[in-house]
């Protein structure tokens, strides 16, 4: 079992580019989640996808997208890059809530 | 709203024991969890307590009590591998089980 992937681990991207960030599970989970994470910031919610076929806003959704495309995969757009977006993202999976599995993380600069 | 509060940063030798408190304000939720983040690393879950009272998992011990709005992660013979970030997080009831998270506790082992 891979677990939770993530690519790519890291990115730079100009101010205005557009990307999108992969996370696929093996776990069979059917919540996936999407948080950034800055110095000192903690963990913060980007979107989640309790299901297959749904998606919901977190606590920071502004500037972002997602799409869950089946059961193991849930991708995170970033339309169009601006600096503020400089962080470090991860996604996570978990089936009963309490415990969630993440992926490596991508490290992402917008210049 | 919903907030959790924890110290930001902790120093202790190897062998000591230490806790890291949490206290919360929520109008309900499942349980409280722990997760521990080495620098440059992703989250890793550690314990979960939906009931009040403490549970074992090694060298590391978790409490809760829902009375006082409040927990703490005890973990005991430190070692230098255990300097790293830790993270308490509560899953709200009726939210599709997010994870509100607290900012953290960095902990510093030394010799």
């Amino acid at each position: 079992n891979a677990g939770v992937t993530q690519t790519p681990k890291f990115q730079v991207l100009k101010t205005g580019q557009s990307m999108t960030l992969q996370c696929a599970q093996d776990m069979n989970h059917n919540s996936m989640y999407w948080y950034r994470q800055d110095p000192g910031m903690g963990l913060r919610l980007i979107y989640y996808s309790a299901s297959e076929g749904t998606t919901d806003k977190g606590e920071v959704p502004n500037g972002y997208n997602v799409s869950r495309l089946n059961k193991r995969e849930f991708s995170l757009r970033l339309e169009s890059a601006a600096p503020s977006q400089t962080s470090v993202y991860f996604c996570a999976s978990s089936e009963f809530g309490e415990t969630q599995y993440f992926g490596p993380g991508t490290r992402l600069l917008v210049l | 709203g919903q907030s959790l509060e924890q110290p930001s940063e902790v120093t202790a030798v190897e062998g000591a024991i230490v806790q890291i408190n949490c206290t919360y304000q929520t109008s309900g939720f499942y349980g409280l969890s722990w997760y521990q983040q080495h620098d440059g690393g992703a989250p890793t879950f550690l314990s979960y307590n939906a009931l009040d009272g403490l549970e074992e998992t090694g060298r590391f011990s978790s409490f809760l009590s829902r009375s006082d709005s409040y927990g703490y992660l005890l973990l005991q013979e430190l070692q230098m591998k255990d300097s790293a970030s830790y993270f308490c997080a509560v899953d709200g009831a009726g939210n599709n089980r997010k994870l509100i998270w607290g900012l953290g506790t960095s902990l510093a082992v030394n010799p």
